[in-house]
């Protein structure tokens, strides 16, 4: 089993969906990173969190500390919203990310 | 925001010979930079951490004769792959951390190598 679980694996949605992505780890963590890759495969890093909940423009990224688990949320979904989301945790005492599998979201207009 | 930038963001080169791939902060000092690479549809593997000035710590399965790693400012680090193969064609991602705030990462965009 990964230490790093997302779920789904992939998504489509209709433009204006609330979409969910969720994140569980199995792992002790200072911090969890949402990173989003579009095709062309540059990442963008959106949130880094070690608790409570962040929020940048239509998305919200939550994070529940005993329960070992992360969401990410993005409201009224855009098609150019369409592209990988990975969930990646920093363990105590490291420098090292471990990378979730990713989500594929792919919003349709 | 913290910029990484990659060059080249592409490359063809042909078997058997080398390529370097610059990943560079350009607005604020990196004392821990990170290599990793992602093959097709597959999440990203760490091939190297790198603190400035200091040698490289490469995880384990990865050759470090063949991808050298060197850490020479607190704002470049360079990934060089010798004697490159087919096999080596992949996408090449570097991440750098400021020193202050260590659970920060800033991701570079990314290089794609192709070896034919």
């Amino acid at each position: 089993k990964n230490e790093v679980e997302q779920s789904p694996q992939n998504l489509t949605a209709q433009e204006g969906e609330f979409i969910t992505i969720n994140c569980s780890y199995s792992v002790g963590i200072s911090a969890l990173h949402w990173l989003q890759q579009h095709p062309g495969g540059g990442i963008v890093s959106l949130f880094m969190l070690s608790s409570g909940k962040k929020k940048h423009g239509r998305l919200i990224a939550t994070i529940n500390i005993q329960e070992k688990h992360s969401s990410l949320h993005i409201t009224a979904s855009h098609p150019r919203d369409s592209a990988v989301y990975i969930c990646a945790v920093r363990t105590y005492n490291t420098d090292k990310l471990i990378f979730g599998t990713g989500t594929r979201l792919q919003v349709f207009p | 925001g913290a910029v990484v930038s990659q060059h080249p963001s592409w490359v063809i080169c042909k078997s058997g010979t080398s390529v370097k791939i610059e990943c560079r902060s350009l607005d604020f000092q990196a004392t821990t930079m990170f290599w990793y690479r992602q093959f097709p549809k597959q999440s990203l593997m760490l091939m190297a951490t790198s603190n400035e000035g200091s040698k490289a710590t490469y995880e384990q399965g990865v050759e470090k004769d063949k991808f050298l790693i060197n850490h020479a400012s607190l704002t470049l680090s360079t990934l060089t792959v010798t004697s490159a193969h087919p096999e080596d064609s992949s996408f090449y991602i570097c991440s750098a951390s400021p020193g202050a705030y260590p659970d920060e990462q800033y991701f570079g965009p990314g290089t794609r190598l192709t070896v034919t």
